[in-house]
């Protein structure tokens, strides 16, 4: 079975500052993807960033990072320049594909961005 | 184009009562889930859809749920005799197993949830 874990339940950045957030995840797969999604109030849950996991160059879309490590299963998300609107739940979600689309999603850590 | 719509939004129900929940997909996107997520938690597996048929419902908690998908488009989440437990907000998400579009393969588009009271 796969497991994602997300250690932070709460964090808070001041705003303009660096916030990392973390991810482990336990799979016995080769092939699989990850991805960070974003659940403002609204309810939305909303893609942030994706990793193939065979590819070793870590992912990047403007301000968001992921520090992807496969050995040590780990997958990190740094958001740089934290703004207002970075307030939200964050999950990190496993997909495994070579059997079925199934997602499984960790915990969630709620980040604040203070002004 | 438009995302993953769901209605209801919210919708408050009575012990014992059937409900349903409907979740329209993105245009042309074959593969459909749904995720049960409740206060606190992230979002668990229901059901996933490619087209019309049901390829894994493994994640059904008990026979009360029921899901169809009968054109390959819309799908509907029935939940008999609805007890306490099954309040939570119900997500419906939509893929494509062919990446097109600009749009990366199996990357999962979320509706914005029912959120199912039951009293």
């Amino acid at each position: 079975a796969q497991t994602v874990t997300q250690s932070q339940p709460e964090m808070s950045v001041q705003e303009a500052e660096t916030v990392t957030l973390s991810c482990t995840y336990d799979t016995s797969e080769s092939n699989y993807y990850l991805f960070w999604y974003k659940q403002p109030p609204s309810r939305q849950m909303i893609l942030v960033i994706r990793q193939e996991a065979y590819k070793q160059q870590n992912a990047t879309e403007n301000r968001f990072s992921v520090n992807f490590q496969k050995a040590a299963k780990s997958f990190s998300l740094k958001i740089s320049d934290s703004q207002l609107g970075d307030t939200a739940m964050y999950f990190c979600a496993f997909l495994r594909t070579n059997t079925g689309n199934q997602f499984y999603f960790g915990t969630g850590t709620s980040l604040t961005v203070i002004p | 184009g438009a995302g993953v719509s769901q209605t209801p939004s919210n919708k408050v129900t009575e012990k014992g009562k059937y409900v349903e929940l409907r979740c329209d997909p993105i245009s042309g996107h074959t593969a459909l889930y749904w995720y049960r997520q409740s206060l606190g938690q992230g979002p668990e597996f229901l059901i996933y859809f490619q087209g019309t048929g049901a390829a894994d419902d493994s994640g059904l908690p008990n026979d009360r749920f029921f899901a169809v998908r009968p054109e390959g488009s819309v799908s509907t989440l029935k939940i008999q005799r609805t007890e306490r437990g099954d309040s939570a907000v119900y997500l419906c998400a939509s893929s494509l197993t062919l990446g097109s579009g600009g749009q990366s393969r199996d990357t999962q588009y979320f509706g914005p949830g029912t959120r199912l009271t039951v009293l």
